[in-house]
């Protein structure tokens, strides 16, 4: 089963401008993870929000975390051709160590 | 540590053979985790180890599929007999430590039944 829904499940933007995706999510959680896929490879860590952060940053990366809510948002500021991959949010509870992923964004960035 | 390393990264087979996956995890890491990535279902968690001792199988879909993990640095997920439903890419991942950390994957093996 999925803990995570994303929206949109697919965007097209022009390099430069910014990117957002959105994770919804069913149960209280300890912490919620973001990655990439690029087509066809496995995937990779992104960013790690704990359940009592708001906010954090890596390089051109900003996760937004709204436990009441139950969602994040994956900001990608000035997009580049490169960033084009799927971006999946993932979940982590309290009472298990099981790492559930949500259904992902499809992220296209035009030259 | 060169990742967790997956193979086959292909395989064909035919309906009712027995396939066997295998996932190599990176050095230190005591969870393992075995995904199937379809376009349906998503990326569904079917089974994770931790300290080789197999936690939680609930997301196996059948009684086809078994994984093993005999050691630290091997893990097996074999379905037998393989159906055409069964045609996916499966990760294998691992993680060092609790919860708060990240999971490291493999390239994956994608699998046709035919």
């Amino acid at each position: 089963s999925q803990q995570g829904e994303e929206d949109p499940q697919a965007l097209s933007i022009q390099e430069g401008e910014n990117a957002t995706m959105n994770c919804s999510y069913k149960t209280s959680i300890n912490n919620l993870q973001w990655y990439r896929q690029n087509s066809g490879r496995g995937l990779v860590h992104l960013i790690l929000i704990r359940s009592n952060e708001r906010e954090k940053h890596s390089g051109r990366l900003r996760v937004t975390l709204d436990t009441s809510k139950k969602s994040s948002s994956l900001l990608i500021t000035a997009s580049r051709a490169a960033d084009t991959a799927s971006y999946f949010c993932a979940t982590v509870t309290y009472n298990t160590d099981k790492l559930i992923f949500g259904t992902g964004t499809r992220l296209q960035v035009f030259p | 540590d060169a990742g967790v390393i997956q193979s086959p990264r292909h395989e064909v087979t035919e309906m009712g053979q027995e396939v066997t996956l295998r996932c190599k995890p990176i050095s230190g890491h005591d969870y393992l985790f075995w995904y199937r990535q379809t376009m349906m279902r998503g990326l569904e968690l079917l089974i994770y180890f931790n300290n080789n001792v197999p936690i939680d199988d609930s997301g196996m879909p059948e009684d086809r599929f078994s994984a093993k993990m005999p050691n630290a640095s091997f893990s097996t997920l074999k379905i037998q007999p393989s159906e055409p439903r069964d045609s996916a890419v499966y990760f294998c991942a691992s993680r060092e430590g609790t919860r708060r950390t990240e999971a490291f994957f493999g390239q994956g093996t994608r699998l046709t039944v035919v």
